[in-house]
């Protein structure tokens, strides 16, 4: 089965902290790509990072980074220097064949 | 160009009605997607257009569900015989076939609440 998971269904993080998320995925195919998108209050969603499988180095994206390790289907995504605004639904997907395959999410509160 | 535009952005109807969505991608991608949200869910994916035709479509998608792409364009997503369990967000996306560039860029969605 095509599946990506998302074990966090929520977490919180002090402003100015750093946090983790966590996503694993199943696939058979040796080049693919991942992508983290995030989904404000009532917003519609938006690209985050993506990662380019056959690439070994990890994507950056300013205060976003993902730790990809292949091997183990895992693709973290690290948010540094937390804000305010990075409060929203993350979901980790995979590009399939004709669709992208996306986690249950992570529900992200960042704490004044 | 703006992005993804979908329309109605929420719509409310009976139970047994049906109902209609449109959906703009944004121009030149050949790639358009549905998808439906649940709250607290992540995307489920229903169906996938290249150009005008409807390649992917997923076994969860009942009969009462259809979609279009005349032209290749815009999209339209029907549902028969609306039922409560129908109540969610409808997501379109689309992205370019070819380039770098093979993230979905999505819309900002119609709501449906079937009463």
């Amino acid at each position: 089965a095509q599946t990506v998971t998302q074990s966090q269904p929520e977490m919180s993080v002090q402003e100015a902290e750093t946090v983790t998320l966590s996503c694993t995925y199943d696939t058979s195919e040796n080049n693919y790509y991942l992508f983290w998108y995030k989904q404000p209050p009532s917003r519609q969603m938006i690209l985050v990072i993506r990662q380019e499988a056959y690439k070994q180095q990890n994507a950056t994206e300013n205060r976003f980074s993902v730790n990809f390790q292949k091997a183990a289907k895992s693709f973290s995504l690290k948010i540094s220097d937390s804000q305010l605004g990075d409060t929203a639904m993350y979901f980790c997907a995979r590009e399939g064949t004709y669709k992208y395959i996306f986690g249950t999410g992570t529900r992200l509160k960042v704490l004044a | 160009d703006t992005g993804v535009s979908q329309d109605p952005r929420h719509k409310i109807t009976k139970r047994g009605q049906n109902v209609t969505f449109r959906c703009d991608p944004i121009s030149e991608h050949n790639r358009l997607y549905w998808y439906r949200q649940t709250l607290g869910q992540g995307p489920e994916f229903l169906t996938y257009f290249q150009n005008e035709a409807q390649l992917e479509k997923s076994r969860l998608l009942s009969d009462r569900f259809s979609a279009e792409r005349p032209k290749g364009s815009f999209s339209t997503l029907e549902i028969q015989r609306t039922e409560q369990g129908d109540s969610a967000m409808y997501l379109c996306a689309s992205s370019p076939l070819k380039g770098l560039s093979t993230e979905a860029f999505f819309g900002q969605g119609t709501r449906l609440t079937v009463v």
